[in-house]
């Protein structure tokens, strides 16, 4: 089985500054890795997702995660945030052999403030 | 518009009040599901579907029941809803294989 955890539930930031959301996971096969992003009121939508190759991953909205095998993290990154992007962000992590069954993280609340 | 959608958005029912949430996609994905999402416990998977008519159980799926009888329908049924079953639902789908998940907007759930 695998597990994530997120290890902020609430990342409060002034507009501009960097942010770093952390997540790690267990599991004892290989994985799939993603993040996914809940705007207000909305259902999740995928902010970008690591599945092999480069372990430096870009997604939409000027967003990176960098998959660390040997820390088994996989931590979201965003250089200049903007207020838009005030929201829930998941990770999630998915067994390489399980079908599409998605285990999810508790959730970090990302707050920009002006 | 490729998409999944939820019915009803909000509601608000009584305990032992059998209701359905309904989900579609519209992708001809095989794969879909079901999960609440409740505060600091993020999503929890009630129920998954590999295609039609194959359902399995997923973390949490104590007073909850599914079928798959079309590929594109998922509903969720509660037979007799209690008010622990309060919460955010999100059913979602994916390409077999693909583990890319693409949700509904959500069904908001209260049971008093």
């Amino acid at each position: 089985a695998q597990s994530v955890t997120q290890l902020d539930s609430q990342v409060p930031v002034f507009e501009e500054a960097p942010v770093e959301l952390r997540c790690n996971y267990s599991s004892s096969v290989s994985v799939y890795l993603f993040w996914y992003v809940q705007y207000p009121n909305q259902g999740l939508q995928l902010l970008l997702k690591y599945l092999s190759g480069s372990t430096l991953v870009k997604g939409i909205n000027g967003f990176e995660a960098e998959f660390n095998k040997s820390q088994t993290s996989f931590h979201l990154r965003k250089p200049s945030v903007h207020i838009s992007d005030t929201a829930e962000y998941f990770c999630a992590v998915s067994a390489v052999q399980s079908g599409s069954r998605l285990t999810f993280g508790e959730g970090t609340q990302l707050t920009v403030n002006p | 518009e490729a998409q999944v959608t939820q019915n009803p958005r909000y509601l608000i029912t009584v305990t032992g009040k059998k209701l359905t949430v309904t989900c579609s996609q519209n992708m001809n994905h095989e794969y879909m599901s079901w999960y609440r999402q409740d505060p600091g416990l993020g999503l929890r998977q009630i129920y998954y579907s590999m295609n039609v008519e194959v359902t399995d159980k997923g973390d949490v799926p104590e007073g909850y029941k599914v079928s798959r009888k079309e590929k594109r329908n998922f509903p969720l049924i509660l037979e007799s809803p209690s008010p622990n079953q309060t919460s955010l639902y999100f059913c979602a789908s994916s390409l077999s294989g693909k583990h890319e998940q693409y949700f509904g907007p959500g069904t908001r759930l209260t049971v008093t």
